[in-house]
């Protein structure tokens, strides 16, 4: 079993949709989260870091951490098509820089 | 451009030749990160260093991998007898005061 699981998707919405995403993991030390956009071909680009169990907002983009149940997601407010892309969700521990990513989820905004 | 600097973009070669990737990371960021990332998965961990330390490698990396990080500044990725299992996006990150890593563009690396 992956320490850190993610729904590969493909996921397919209407532009203006909220996109739901999440991620499940195992290990209980994980204390930061994070998640990155990837376009095709590119780096992966941090949208949103937070610390232990909490939500985060930040413009259309509101990440939440529930620790007791090893769970993350991030929502996407009024999707746009420029939102296509494979979203990761990535952890690590306080005494471990190394991240811990999911497999991705690709994400197609239809205009 | 301030960010994560690979190059080459991308590196076609034939099986049993050798390749180099070179980072040049964010000036500030003591730490560097190399991960490798195969298609429809997420990125996997690699190697990382403190200035020009090298503090781990994972079991991923082989003997035919060796990284060097000179004089703490830019770090080379080098894979001897490359091999088909090989290819992948090879990534570079580095970490940000708060602990968030900041990757770049990425190396993609075919073998024929």
């Amino acid at each position: 079993q992956k320490e850190v699981e993610q729904d590969p998707g493909p996921l397919s919405v209407p532009e203006g949709a909220i996109v739901s995403l999440n991620c499940t993991y195992s290990n209980s030390a994980f204390q930061y989260f994070m998640w990155y956009r990837q376009y095709s071909r590119k780096g992966p680009e941090l949208l949103m870091y937070t610390y232990s169990s909490g939500n985060k907002e930040d413009g259309r983009f509101t990440a939440q951490v529930d620790k007791s149940s090893k769970y993350i997601s991030l929502f996407i407010r009024d999707s746009q098509p420029s939102d296509s892309a494979t979203y990761l969700c990535a952890m690590r521990a306080s005494n471990d820089y190394k991240l811990s990513f999911g497999a991705g989820t690709t994400v197609t905004v239809r205009a | 451009d301030t960010g994560v600097s690979q190059n080459p973009r991308h590196k076609i070669t034939k099986r049993g030749q050798n390749v180099t990737f070179r980072c040049d990371p964010i000036s500030e960021h003591n730490r560097l990160y190399w991960y490798r990332q195969t298609l429809g998965q997420g990125p996997e961990f690699l190697t990382y260093f403190q200035n020009e330390a090298q503090l781990e490698k994972s079991r991923l990396l082989s003997d035919r991998f060796s990284a060097e990080r000179p004089k703490g500044s830019f770090s080379t990725l080098e894979i001897q007898r490359t091999e088909q299992g090989d290819s992948a996006m090879y990534l570079c990150a580095t970490q940000g005061s708060g602990g968030e890593l900041f990757f770049g563009e990425g190396s993609r690396l075919t073998v024929l």
